[in-house]
Protein backbone atom coordinates (compact mmCIF):
# COMPACT_ATOMS: atom_id res chain seq x y z
CA UNK A 1 0.00 0.00 0.00
CA UNK A 2 1.32 3.51 -0.75
CA UNK A 3 1.76 5.66 1.83
CA UNK A 4 4.02 7.89 4.27
CA UNK A 5 5.96 6.31 7.56
CA UNK A 6 6.92 8.61 10.04
CA UNK A 7 9.36 7.08 12.98
CA UNK A 8 10.06 6.76 15.71
CA UNK A 9 5.89 7.29 16.89
CA UNK A 10 7.64 8.63 20.24
CA UNK A 11 11.07 10.12 20.70
CA UNK A 12 12.64 11.55 23.64
CA UNK A 13 15.26 14.17 23.49
CA UNK A 14 18.21 15.30 26.27
CA UNK A 15 19.62 18.63 26.55
CA UNK A 16 21.71 20.17 24.19
CA UNK A 17 21.16 17.33 21.93
CA UNK A 18 20.32 16.68 18.45
CA UNK A 19 17.51 13.96 17.40
CA UNK A 20 16.57 13.36 13.81
CA UNK A 21 12.98 12.33 12.72
CA UNK A 22 12.30 10.03 9.78
CA UNK A 23 10.04 10.18 6.83
CA UNK A 24 9.49 7.86 3.96
CA UNK A 25 7.12 8.20 1.32
CA UNK A 26 6.52 5.56 -1.53
CA UNK A 27 3.24 7.96 -3.25
CA UNK A 28 6.26 8.97 -6.00
CA UNK A 29 5.37 12.67 -4.67
CA UNK A 30 7.54 15.53 -5.94
CA UNK A 31 6.62 17.88 -2.91
CA UNK A 32 7.36 16.95 0.95
CA UNK A 33 6.83 18.81 4.14
CA UNK A 34 7.56 19.38 7.41
CA UNK A 35 4.80 20.32 9.97
CA UNK A 36 4.59 21.10 14.40
CA UNK A 37 1.32 20.76 15.66
CA UNK A 38 0.93 22.13 19.30
CA UNK A 39 -2.27 21.84 21.22
CA UNK A 40 -4.91 24.76 20.15
CA UNK A 41 -3.00 26.11 17.09
CA UNK A 42 -2.91 25.23 13.60
CA UNK A 43 -0.33 23.04 11.67
CA UNK A 44 2.69 25.38 11.66
CA UNK A 45 5.16 24.84 8.69
CA UNK A 46 8.70 23.96 9.50
CA UNK A 47 10.99 23.23 5.65
CA UNK A 48 9.09 22.01 2.89
CA UNK A 49 10.75 20.80 -0.36
CA UNK A 50 9.43 20.35 -3.51
CA UNK A 51 12.31 18.94 -5.56
CA UNK A 52 15.33 16.54 -4.41
CA UNK A 53 18.32 18.19 -3.64
CA UNK A 54 16.21 21.77 -2.99
CA UNK A 55 14.36 22.77 0.12
CA UNK A 56 12.62 25.92 1.49
CA UNK A 57 12.20 27.36 4.76
CA UNK A 58 8.76 28.05 6.36
CA UNK A 59 7.27 30.14 8.86
CA UNK A 60 9.28 28.61 12.25
CA UNK A 61 12.68 26.99 10.47
CA UNK A 62 14.73 28.09 13.14
CA UNK A 63 16.33 25.42 15.58
CA UNK A 64 15.49 22.54 12.62
CA UNK A 65 17.52 21.59 9.77
CA UNK A 66 16.81 18.78 6.76
CA UNK A 67 18.07 17.17 4.04
CA UNK A 68 16.13 15.57 0.38
CA UNK A 69 18.56 13.88 -0.83
CA UNK A 70 16.25 11.07 -2.66
CA UNK A 71 12.80 11.25 -3.56
CA UNK A 72 10.89 9.51 -1.19
CA UNK A 73 13.00 10.40 2.05
CA UNK A 74 13.23 13.71 3.92
CA UNK A 75 14.46 13.74 7.14
CA UNK A 76 13.71 16.48 10.47
CA UNK A 77 16.93 17.46 12.59
CA UNK A 78 15.80 18.81 15.63
CA UNK A 79 18.88 20.92 17.01
CA UNK A 80 20.17 21.59 20.06
CA UNK A 81 18.93 25.21 19.19
CA UNK A 82 15.35 24.71 18.90
CA UNK A 83 14.49 25.72 22.77
CA UNK A 84 10.43 24.58 23.04
CA UNK A 85 10.75 21.03 20.67
CA UNK A 86 8.05 19.25 22.63
CA UNK A 87 5.68 18.73 20.33
CA UNK A 88 3.89 16.87 17.63
CA UNK A 89 5.37 16.33 14.40
CA UNK A 90 3.90 15.66 11.00
CA UNK A 91 5.28 15.00 7.94
CA UNK A 92 2.91 15.11 4.24
CA UNK A 93 3.60 14.98 0.82
CA UNK A 94 1.82 15.81 -2.18
CA UNK A 95 2.15 16.15 -6.28
CA UNK A 96 3.71 19.36 -7.38
CA UNK A 97 3.57 19.09 -11.02
CA UNK A 98 2.40 21.34 -13.90
CA UNK A 99 -1.58 20.84 -13.16
CA UNK A 100 -1.10 18.71 -10.99
CA UNK A 101 -0.17 21.24 -8.43
CA UNK A 102 -3.54 21.87 -7.05
CA UNK A 103 -3.82 18.35 -5.41
CA UNK A 104 -3.86 17.35 -1.54
CA UNK A 105 -1.45 16.57 0.92
CA UNK A 106 -1.43 13.44 2.80
CA UNK A 107 -0.05 12.80 6.26
CA UNK A 108 1.82 10.25 8.03
CA UNK A 109 1.03 9.54 11.53
CA UNK A 110 3.54 11.72 13.54
CA UNK A 111 6.28 11.34 15.98
CA UNK A 112 5.34 12.76 19.34
CA UNK A 113 8.55 14.56 20.74
CA UNK A 114 9.56 15.15 24.40
CA UNK A 115 12.12 16.43 26.55
CA UNK A 116 13.61 13.83 29.14
CA UNK B 1 -1.45 37.52 4.38
CA UNK B 2 -3.06 34.44 3.32
CA UNK B 3 -5.24 33.12 6.55
CA UNK B 4 -7.57 30.21 7.75
CA UNK B 5 -10.58 30.54 10.61
CA UNK B 6 -12.04 27.82 11.91
CA UNK B 7 -15.60 28.37 14.12
CA UNK B 8 -16.47 26.89 16.66
CA UNK B 9 -13.55 25.48 17.85
CA UNK B 10 -15.07 22.88 19.68
CA UNK B 11 -18.96 21.50 18.63
CA UNK B 12 -20.83 19.08 20.66
CA UNK B 13 -24.03 16.82 19.16
CA UNK B 14 -26.19 14.21 20.33
CA UNK B 15 -26.31 11.49 17.94
CA UNK B 16 -28.53 12.25 14.80
CA UNK B 17 -28.42 16.18 15.21
CA UNK B 18 -26.80 17.69 12.21
CA UNK B 19 -24.64 20.70 12.18
CA UNK B 20 -22.32 22.48 10.25
CA UNK B 21 -18.56 23.28 10.79
CA UNK B 22 -17.34 27.14 9.11
CA UNK B 23 -13.73 27.75 7.42
CA UNK B 24 -13.31 31.65 6.46
CA UNK B 25 -10.34 31.77 4.30
CA UNK B 26 -8.46 35.09 3.00
CA UNK B 27 -6.06 33.97 0.53
CA UNK B 28 -4.65 35.75 -2.95
CA UNK B 29 -6.09 33.62 -5.31
CA UNK B 30 -7.28 30.39 -4.36
CA UNK B 31 -6.39 27.12 -5.80
CA UNK B 32 -7.64 24.76 -3.58
CA UNK B 33 -9.11 24.40 -0.04
CA UNK B 34 -9.04 20.83 1.63
CA UNK B 35 -10.61 19.07 4.46
CA UNK B 36 -9.17 17.30 6.66
CA UNK B 37 -10.50 14.19 9.80
CA UNK B 38 -7.68 14.19 12.31
CA UNK B 39 -8.29 11.36 15.00
CA UNK B 40 -6.25 11.53 18.48
CA UNK B 41 -2.72 10.45 18.03
CA UNK B 42 -2.93 10.10 14.23
CA UNK B 43 -1.81 12.50 10.69
CA UNK B 44 -4.79 14.26 9.23
CA UNK B 45 -7.05 11.76 6.83
CA UNK B 46 -7.95 13.47 3.68
CA UNK B 47 -11.40 14.28 3.22
CA UNK B 48 -12.52 16.88 0.08
CA UNK B 49 -10.36 19.19 -2.31
CA UNK B 50 -12.85 22.10 -3.62
CA UNK B 51 -11.72 24.40 -6.14
CA UNK B 52 -14.20 27.10 -7.28
CA UNK B 53 -17.32 28.75 -5.61
CA UNK B 54 -20.22 26.54 -5.76
CA UNK B 55 -18.59 23.56 -6.14
CA UNK B 56 -19.83 20.74 -3.72
CA UNK B 57 -18.58 17.42 -2.55
CA UNK B 58 -19.76 14.24 -0.50
CA UNK B 59 -18.68 11.51 1.22
CA UNK B 60 -21.22 9.73 3.54
CA UNK B 61 -22.41 11.47 6.13
CA UNK B 62 -20.35 15.00 5.06
CA UNK B 63 -20.65 17.45 2.80
CA UNK B 64 -18.37 20.11 2.00
CA UNK B 65 -19.65 23.28 0.30
CA UNK B 66 -17.59 26.35 -0.91
CA UNK B 67 -17.97 30.14 -1.48
CA UNK B 68 -15.25 32.94 -2.02
CA UNK B 69 -15.06 34.00 1.20
CA UNK B 70 -15.52 30.51 2.89
CA UNK B 71 -16.02 26.74 2.87
CA UNK B 72 -18.79 24.63 5.15
CA UNK B 73 -18.41 21.22 6.52
CA UNK B 74 -22.55 19.82 6.86
CA UNK B 75 -22.31 16.58 9.05
CA UNK B 76 -25.97 14.87 8.63
CA UNK B 77 -27.05 12.94 11.22
CA UNK B 78 -24.14 12.41 12.38
CA UNK B 79 -22.73 9.68 14.53
CA UNK B 80 -19.99 8.78 17.76
CA UNK B 81 -17.80 7.48 15.02
CA UNK B 82 -17.49 10.85 13.68
CA UNK B 83 -16.09 12.50 16.56
CA UNK B 84 -12.65 14.08 15.80
CA UNK B 85 -11.09 17.11 15.07
CA UNK B 86 -11.68 18.76 11.28
CA UNK B 87 -9.00 20.56 9.65
CA UNK B 88 -9.73 23.28 6.97
CA UNK B 89 -6.44 24.15 4.71
CA UNK B 90 -5.72 26.44 1.80
CA UNK B 91 -3.14 26.88 -0.99
CA UNK B 92 -2.69 29.98 -2.95
CA UNK B 93 -2.05 30.67 -6.16
CA UNK B 94 0.88 32.47 -5.50
CA UNK B 95 2.67 29.33 -4.20
CA UNK B 96 2.94 26.02 -2.95
CA UNK B 97 2.35 26.12 0.83
CA UNK B 98 -0.86 25.33 2.66
CA UNK B 99 -2.39 27.24 4.86
CA UNK B 100 -4.34 25.51 7.66
CA UNK B 101 -6.95 26.24 10.27
CA UNK B 102 -6.96 25.72 13.98
CA UNK B 103 -9.50 23.07 13.83
CA UNK B 104 -13.06 22.09 15.02
CA UNK B 105 -13.04 19.38 17.83
CA UNK B 106 -16.15 17.56 17.29
CA UNK B 107 -17.55 15.33 19.71
CA UNK B 108 -21.01 12.87 18.66
CA UNK B 109 -23.07 11.79 22.16
CA UNK B 110 -24.54 8.28 22.29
Amino acid sequence: DGGITQSPKYLFRKEGQNVTLSCEQNLNHDAMYWYRQDPGQGLRLIYYSQIVNDFQKGDIAEGYSVSREKKESFPLTVTSAQKNPTAFYLCASSINRGWESNQPQHFGDGTRLSIL
Amino acid sequence: EDQVTQSPEALRLQEGESSSLNCSYTVSGLRGLFWYRQDPGKGPEFLFTLYSAGEEKEKERLKATLTKKESFLHITAPKPEDSATYLCAVQANTGNQFYFGTGTSLTVIP
